[in-house]
């Protein structure tokens, strides 16, 4: 199983709601990954968890809060976005040896919308 | 830093014909180059990847690499391109974070259109 799976796969939000992306991979990776896509730019990287802890925030605001519950789940809970957080979430995980080049599979995405 | 840099933002050709997009990468250390491909509304699939060794990169869908040392590049070309070709073409390369996985930092993107 190769896959990367995340849901919901489309969702829309107010600024003042509350909720959660999803992220499940089952290839045994140790390192996963949230990176932002806004439209028409490149994938920029939020977040990585190595070994289910937290080991890089590239200074991201405080409204987007990751937590990895096991080796094999990433969550992102949002909280009082902004309507330029409007982008594509895409997670990712590698394994993380050292001496691998440790490829990354992605997720199709969660498509979000901040009204 | 590392980084690469994605020289034409579109590609206009017509069907059958052959396309390069190109890439360029800034680095001092060896480098670790990927090409990867987004259809419309989807998320990343990997094109190729140049590691180490030969120089002339095969991928999927019959595109290929070649890493250019001299010239610090890493263009993905493929010889008859398909309608089904297009897509947004993202040039990255591998930056390790020694013990915690590594990080992609992409190029911006080249977007292909196939016409017919």
């Amino acid at each position: 199983d190769t896959e990367v799976t995340q849901t919901p796969k489309h969702l829309v939000m107010g600024m003042t709601n509350k909720k959660s992306l999803k992220c499940e991979q089952h290839m045994g990776h140790r390192a996963m990954y949230w990176y932002k896509q806004k439209a028409k730019k490149p994938p920029e990287l939020m977040f990585v968890y190595s070994y289910e802890k937290l080991s890089i925030n590239e200074s991201v605001p405080s409204r987007f809060s990751p937590e990895c519950p096991n080796s094999s789940l990433l969550n992102l809970h949002l909280h009082a976005l902004q309507p330029e957080d409007s982008a594509l979430y895409l997670c990712a995980s590698s394994q993380v040896d050292a001496g691998s080049y440790n490829e990354q599979f992605f997720g199709p995405g969660t498509r979000l919308t901040v009204l | 830093a590392q980084s690469v840099t994605q020289l034409d933002s579109q590609v206009p050709v017509f069907e059958e014909a052959p396309v390069e997009l190109r890439c360029n990468y800034s680095s001092s250390v060896s480098v670790y180059l990927f090409w990867y491909v987004q259809y419309p509304n989807q998320g990343l699939q990997l094109l190729l990847k140049y590691l180490s060794g030969s120089t002339l990169v095969k991928g999927i869908n019959g595109f290929e690499a070649e890493f250019n040392k001299s010239q610090t590049s890493f263009h993905l070309r493929k010889p008859s391109v398909h309608i089904s070709d297009t897509a947004e073409y993202f040039c990255a390369v591998r930056v390790a974070l020694f013990g915690y996985g590594n990080k992609l930092v992409f190029g911006a993107g080249t977007i292909l259109r196939v016409k017919s």
